[in-house]
């Protein structure tokens, strides 16, 4: 069955420092995704990245960076020289072929606060 | 490009009223479409997702029912709303792929007094 755990239930750091948020997922499917969303305080989810079970490529988007790792099921998500505007809810979640998609499982999200 | 709208973006309602939330999107056709629900602080559940008109599947059941008149609209309904049915309502489209991203809605918070 599909899981994601996400275990850090929120997390806080000063501004310009570095942080990770942790993502675990458990899939029997050898074909899946992973994406990390953002929830702002305003609400809305905002798709950030995918990757496929076959790309253990690692990603760099600006100050995001993106560890996919499938010896230990995770799927890291780095923030370099957090700013304020981090703040927010951010969500991993797990897509699998078999099951065409429709069942997208989210982790439970972590919440950053990053303080000026 | 494309675009999903929702609304309303904030609804209180009596216990025992009934509901209607509404989505719409735009810029593309035959989307996947879907209902989540996050309660205060918790996580995304899915509530409802459809493939194309008329074509419904729920992984909840409650006292909630979605409808897709047109291959672009996604209602959620209620006929008689419970306190539990307070929180935020996510609706979300996608293409027809389980490699593509969903794309969400502003949100409607909920509460029932």
């Amino acid at each position: 069955a599909q899981k994601v755990t996400q275990a850090q239930t929120e997390i806080s750091v000063v501004e310009k420092e570095d942080v990770t948020l942790d993502c675990v997922y458990e899939t029997r499917d050898t074909t899946y995704y992973l994406f990390w969303y953002k929830q702002p305080p305003s609400g809305e989810l905002v798709f950030l990245i995918r990757r496929n079970s076959f790309d253990e490529q690692n990603e760099i988007s600006g100050r995001y960076s993106w560890n996919f790792q499938k010896s230990t099921s995770s799927f890291n998500f780095t923030i370099t020289a957090s700013q304020v505007v981090d703040s927010a809810v951010y969500f991993c979640a797990l897509s699998e072929a078999k099951t065409g998609g429709f069942k997208t499982i989210f982790g439970a999200g972590t919440r950053l606060f990053v303080k000026a | 490009s494309q675009t999903i709208h929702q609304w309303p973006a904030t609804l209180v309602q009596p216990v025992g009223s009934p509901l209607s939330l509404e989505c719409t999107v735009e810029g593309t056709s035959n989307p996947n479409l879907y209902w989540y629900r996050q309660a205060a602080g918790r996580g995304l559940q899915l509530l409802f997702y459809s493939v194309g008109i008329g074509q419904i599947s729920s992984e909840v059941p409650q006292n909630l029912s979605a409808s897709r008149p047109q291959d672009r609209q996604f209602i959620l309904s209620s006929k008689k709303l419970l306190l539990s049915d307070s929180g935020f309502y996510l609706c979300a489209w996608s293409r027809d792929s389980s490699n593509q991203p969903q794309h969400f809605g502003d949100g409607t918070r909920l509460s029932i007094l």
